[in-house]
């Protein structure tokens, strides 16, 4: 079974703090996404990574950041966290390019920002 | 751009009904089209795509491409049925990105 895990499901923290959120897949997949998920919006790409080192904007890359290290840990940047970035984070990986694949998503983290 | 539009927020229905969440995409291209669903407590999850032509738990989607729909369908619902569903839709120029729909909220009530 694919295991793709992130490192806090509740997070609680101040506007202007720097966040940093993980993830971490266990299968050897070459990609990585970041989505933020909100009531009526759906999920909406934040950022994604074809490999290590690589990096490609999303949808809504805006006061957020993205590394990827290491091939199985690929980790969300909020520089300095506002109230409008409240949200569920889910992370996901997936095999390789071919857009027929399947993406396997981890739990989730919601975060909170006063 | 693609866009994907799931035009119901919340879907109500009653046990042994029949079910349709209906979905609508625009992509200029030859898309492929996925279900994913989110029960409570539990992470998204793939429930279907349009190459396999399968059934999963009595769900079956169809794509139209003249009408450009993807709706997904189920004679009978259960009230497991319960969750979150979203459409997505990938692009096949930008390796495996998906793009999401709204979601509906499916209730199915005993």
């Amino acid at each position: 079974d694919v295991k793709v895990t992130q490192s806090s499901r509740y997070l609680v923290k101040r506007t202007g703090e720097k966040v940093f959120l993980e993830c971490v897949q266990d299968m050897d997949h070459e990609n990585m996404f970041w989505y933020r998920q909100d009531p009526g919006l759906g999920l909406r790409l934040i950022y994604f990574s074809y490999d290590v080192k690589m990096k490609e904007k999303g949808d809504i890359p805006e006061g957020y950041s993205v590394s990827r290290e290491k091939k199985e840990r690929f980790s969300l940047i909020l520089e300095s966290a506002s109230t409008n970035q409240t949200s569920m984070y889910l992370c996901a990986s997936s095999l390789d390019r071919s857009y027929s694949y399947e993406q396997y998503f981890g739990p989730g983290t919601r975060l909170t920002v006063t | 751009a693609q866009r994907v539009t799931q035009p119901e927020k919340l879907l109500s229905v009653f046990k042994g009904a029949p079910v349709e969440l209906k979905c609508n995409y625009s992509y200029s291209g030859s898309p492929e089209l996925f279900w994913y669903v989110q029960y409570s407590r539990q992470r998204l999850q793939l429930l279907l795509r349009h190459i396999s032509r399968e059934s999963i738990k009595g769900f079956t989607a169809d794509l139209n491409k003249g009408e450009t729909s993807f709706h997904l369908k189920k004679p009978f619902a259960q009230e497991e049925d319960s969750a979150m569903y979203y459409c997505a839709l990938s692009d096949n120029n930008a390796g495996n990105m998906l793009t999401f729909g709204g979601g509906t909220r499916l209730m199915v009530k005993p």
